[in-house]
C-alpha cells in the first residue's frame, strides 16, 4: 500500500496561486473519484477542504480548487493568504482500503 | 454539529496492548461507516482502518492487521480500536474520523475528525 505521491513543499507569494499535485496509479487515483484533500496546520487535527475531486464543504473558501487528469489530481490554492501556510495532504480509496499522500507543506513567502 | 470526543490514550509497553474509544454525537452515527486514521510524531497521515455502518465489514491497513481491531457500539453511538502487540513503530497520534454528510459509505474517508489520542509505545 505505497502512498500517493505529492511534492515535499511548495510556495508562493500572498495573491499568487499554486498548485500541489497528488499522482497515484490507475487502480487508486486513476480508476476513483474518491478523491479528497486536507489541510492541517501544526498541532491541529486535518481539516477537509476537498472531497469528491472537485467539491468544497460547506465553510470551505472557494479560492480552494480541485481537479483531476489520469492518474493525477491536483489542489490549486488561488490568493494565496498568509492563511494557507499550513501542510495539505490528499487521500484516495483504493479497493476496500484507503491511502493518503506524504503531504506538501505550503509555505507563503 | 458533529463532534468526535476521543479518549484512551497512553503509555505502553512493547507487546502491550491498548483501546481506544470515539464517542460521537451531532448525527446518526449508526448510518455511517467510520474510520481510524494516525499520524506519527512529525510524519504524514496513515489510515489505519475502516467499518461499515453495522459493523458487517471492516478493512484495515497492511501495517495493523492481525494487531488492531476495530469496533464499534451503534447503540452508544461510540467506536473503539483496540490495539494490541504494540511496538514503537506504533507510536502516533490517532484519529477518529466520520465521512462527509453526503457520504455514509466512507468512500471520501473524512470529513470530520477527533481531537486525536497519543499512544507512546
Amino acid at each position: 500500500q505505497s502512498a500517493l505521491t505529492q511534492p515535499a513543499s511548495v510556495s508562493g507569494s500572498p495573491g499568487q496561486s499554486i498548485t500541489i499535485s497528488c499522482t497515484g496509479t490507475s487502480t487508486d487515483v486513476g480508476l476513483y473519484n474518491y478523491l479528497s484533500w486536507y489541510q492541517q496546520y501544526p498541532g491541529k487535527a486535518p481539516r477537509l477542504i476537498i472531497y469528491d475531486v472537485t467539491r468544497r464543504p460547506s465553510g470551505i473558501s472557494n479560492r480552494f480548487s480541485g481537479s483531476k487528469s489520469g492518474i493525477t489530481a491536483s489542489l490549486t490554492i488561488s490568493g494565496l493568504q498568509a492563511e494557507d501556510e499550513a501542510a495539505y495532504y490528499c487521500s484516495s480509496y483504493v479497493s476496500n482500503s484507503w491511502k493518503f499522500g506524504g503531504g506538501t507543506k505550503v509555505t507563503v513567502l | 454539529q458533529v463532534q468526535l470526543v476521543q479518549s484512551g490514550g497512553g503509555v505502553v509497553q512493547p507487546g502491550g496492548s491498548l483501546r481506544l474509544s470515539c464517542a460521537a454525537s451531532g448525527f446518526t452515527f449508526l448510518s455511517y461507516g467510520m474510520h481510524w486514521v494516525r499520524q506519527a510524531p512529525g510524519k504524514g497521515l496513515e489510515w489505519v482502518a475502516f467499518i461499515r455502518y453495522d459493523g458487517t465489514e471492516v478493512f484495515y491497513a497492511d501495517s495493523v492487521r492481525g494487531r488492531f481491531t476495530i469496533s464499534r457500539d451503534n447503540s452508544k453511538n461510540t467506536l473503539f480500536l483496540q490495539l494490541s502487540g504494540l511496538g514503537p513503530e506504533d507510536t502516533a497520534l490517532y484519529y477518529c474520523a466520520s465521512p462527509p454528510a453526503s457520504d455514509p459509505g466512507g468512500y471520501y474517508l473524512a470529513g470530520y475528525w477527533g481531537q486525536g489520542v497519543l499512544v507512546t509505545v
